[in-house]
């Protein structure tokens, strides 16, 4: 059972490049969501998904954009990476719509993003 | 801005000893999830309260839940040094309908 995988897992990028970090999980889950993790912090929302078809801005979502593929893939990419973006990237996924089901939020192993 | 926010930022123990963390938030809520995180890994559910629990245990795990005073507290007993990592709170929200992190606690379990 892999649970939720992202892929790459590590990547360098140049200011103004873009590239797109891909989550899937098997867990037949509803809600997807993007984290991301600033060096001490805790996790930032970026964008989620409660159902397939949907997606809604989370606490920081400017320089990002999403795809809900279909149930299982949920992609996110950055048009013009900024050094600003430098950080890791975390993707999850949990049973319910959102956290009105009380469902616990199940993470990859993240993505680390360096722009330079 | 953070909906949760855990106290101490790190915690310094030996083996054996208890470690205790705490949590207060802001809005109400629907539950509050405890989540650790291993250096370089990704977060691990470790326990969710929902906002009409006062406790909850799970192994060495104790989670007690205060809606009044908008607080949480993590008691890790007899701790261990795989202990060792991040923990963080996620309050959960209908009407937000996502989680929200805390900045975490740092927890060092010295052998």
């Amino acid at each position: 059972n892999a649970g939720v995988t992202q892929t790459p897992k590590f990547q360098v990028l140049k200011t103004g490049q873009s590239m797109t970090l891909q989550c899937a999980q098997d867990m037949n889950h509803n809600s997807m969501y993007w984290y991301r993790q600033d060096p001490g912090m805790g996790l930032r929302l970026i964008y989620y998904s409660a159902s397939e078809g949907t997606t809604d801005k989370g606490e920081v979502p400017n320089g990002y954009n999403v795809s809900r593929l279909n149930k299982r893939e949920f992609s996110l990419r950055l048009e013009s990476a900024a050094p600003s973006q430098t950080s890791v990237y975390f993707c999850a996924s949990s049973g319910g719509q959102g956290a009105s089901y009380n469902s616990p939020l199940h993470f990859g192993n993240g993505t680390r993003l360096t722009v330079t | 801005s953070q909906q949760g926010e855990e106290d101490p930022q790190a915690l310094s123990i030996q083996e054996g000893e208890n470690a205790t963390m705490n949590c207060s938030y802001k809005t109400s809520i629907n539950n509050l999830q405890w989540y650790r995180q291993n250096s370089g890994r990704g977060l691990v559910h470790l326990i969710l309260i929902r906002s009409n629990e006062r406790e909850k245990h799970s192994g060495r795990l104790r989670v007690t839940l205060d809606t009044s005073k908008k607080s949480s507290s993590l008691l890790i007993t007899a701790s261990r040094a795989a202990d060792t990592a991040s923990y963080f709170c996620a309050t959960g929200n209908t009407n937000a309908g996502k989680s929200t992190f805390g900045d975490g606690t740092t927890l060092t379990v010295k052998p």
